[in-house]
């Protein structure tokens, strides 16, 4: 059982490059979110999913993109990356229709943008 | 507005010395509770979680938290430090379902020898 797998785990851009970070998870989780981990502000929500076909804003969610085709899969798009989207990412399940009572994250990736 | 105030960034303890870390907390419905650890280059690894009941909760390593809502917070304890204890803390709020967390801003734990 792997849980919440990330890809990639480091990741470097240049300023105005696109790419997405991949999130999937084998458990079954209806929920799932993702987060930015910045030095002295701890993690901040950017957009989550409560299903298939479903997605809403968190915190912080400019420059960022999602979809939720798949229970499994959801991944992260930056269209156009600045400077200021470096950061660790943390992409989260979770599913209380199974009982589960807390969120389960993945290793996060680090990605810096130049 | 729902937030999570941790007001130490940084504390040192010495080594077999107690630990409180301090977390408070301002959510408008019944509050899901969470302490995570982290440690350099790592990810988030749960320490303990407060749903219900017993306000005094244990978790793993040794830690402890207690609830408090008359003073809306949730402080995470531990009698005796060990050097391994050193890492970033966080507390967290959300309510049932969890896909919406809201993280403090993090402690970062020193141990002296």
């Amino acid at each position: 059982n792997a849980g919440v797998t990330q890809t990639p785990k480091f990741q470097v851009l240049k300023t105005g490059q696109s790419m997405t970070l991949q999130c999937a998870q084998d458990m079954n989780h209806e929920y799932m979110s993702w987060y930015r981990q910045d030095p002295g502000m701890g993690l901040r929500l950017i957009h989550y999913s409560v299903g298939a076909g479903i997605t809403d804003q968190g915190e912080v969610p400019n420059g960022y993109n999602v979809s939720r085709s798949t229970t499994e899969d959801f991944p992260l798009r930056l269209l156009s990356a600045a400077p200021s989207q470096t950061s660790v990412y943390f992409c989260a399940s979770s599913s209380p229709g199974q009982g589960d009572t807390e969120a389960f994250f993945g290793q996060g990736t680090r990605l810096t943008v130049v | 507005a729902q937030s999570v105030t941790q007001p130490d960034i940084h504390i040192t303890v010495s080594e077999g010395a107690s630990l409180e870390l301090r977390c408070n907390y301002s959510y408008g419905a019944t509050p899901y509770l969470f302490w995570y650890v982290q440690s350099p280059g790592q990810g988030l690894q749960l320490l303990l979680k407060y749903f219900s009941g017993d306000t005094l909760v244990q978790g793993i390593k040794g830690f402890e938290a207690e609830f408090k809502r008359s003073q809306s917070s949730f402080n995470l304890r531990k009698p005796s430090v060990h050097w391994s204890d050193a890492a970033e803390y966080f507390c967290a709020v959300g309510a049932v379902g969890f896909q919406k967390l809201v993280f403090g801003t993090g402690t970062r734990l020193l141990v002296s020898p």
